[in-house]
């Protein structure tokens, strides 16, 4: 069973178009976290849930949305899509909101052309 | 601003050989210090971690050392394997400090460490 679990793997479009990602743990997990790399393999947090509440919210661009259903699910949309979007975006998830032993995702790889 | 400082950025080592990553962080209220290891094509996974209350974490293979008066801390890796040909990260945050730069685990920007057999 996949503790972290993400779809799509890869993602190919267009500049301009709007599209999701989604994520789900299966781990009984109250945090979710979206964490950014770039192409040099640097991870950078975006954005950060505890119990369906933002707690963190990184400097990113507006087009980029975090929805948190509930706390076992954390999506992320990103409207407008530029070429500088490109990149692995990871989710992970957490016990609670201490930042101890993440649990990442495999990733979305995101080609924006 | 870089707030965890990760070299050598490539290792390349010799199969049953000690492989060194060095971190150095800025922040004095840092109270948490994990290494994440990566493969090609999955995410980074927890090896090993530590508190500044204890200077060195041994773990199997896997060492953490921990120097506080200097900021620093390394990982060793004892008799490398070529299974063990992956990106390390470590990383620093202030455990339960959430919200605000504080409580983000900071990454370092990785070492691809290469195991030759």
């Amino acid at each position: 069973d996949t503790a972290v679990s993400q779809t799509p793997k890869y993602l190919v479009t267009q500049m301009g178009n709007d599209k999701s990602i989604k994520c789900e743990q299966n781990l009984g997990h109250d945090t979710m976290y979206w964490y950014k790399q770039d192409s040099k393999k640097f991870l950078k947090i975006m954005f950060s849930y505890n119990n369906k509440e933002l707690i963190i919210n990184e400097t990113v661009p507006n087009r980029f949305s975090p929805k948190s259903p509930d706390k076992a699910h954390l999506n992320l949309h990103i409207n407008s899509l530029e070429l500088g979007d490109s990149a692995v975006y990871f989710c992970a998830s957490s016990q609670g909101p201490s930042n101890e032993k993440l649990f990442f995702g495999s990733g979305t790889q995101l080609s924006v052309l | 601003q870089q707030q965890v400082k990760q070299s050598p950025q490539s290792l390349i080592v010799q199969k049953g050989g000690i492989s060194i990553i060095n971190c150095a962080y800025e922040n004095t209220a840092f109270d948490y210090f994990p290494w994440y290891q990566q493969f090609p094509g999955k995410g980074p996974a927890l090896l090993i971690a530590i508190r500044p209350d204890v200077s060195e974490k041994k773990e199997g293979r896997f060492t953490i050392s921990f120097n506080k008066s200097a900021k620093q801390f390394s990982l060793h890796i004892m008799d490398s394997q070529p299974g063990d040909s992956a990106t390390y990260f470590c990383a620093a945050s202030r455990v339960g400090n959430y919200g605000g730069s504080q409580g983000n685990l900071i990454f370092g920007k990785g070492t691809k460490l290469s195991v030759k057999p």
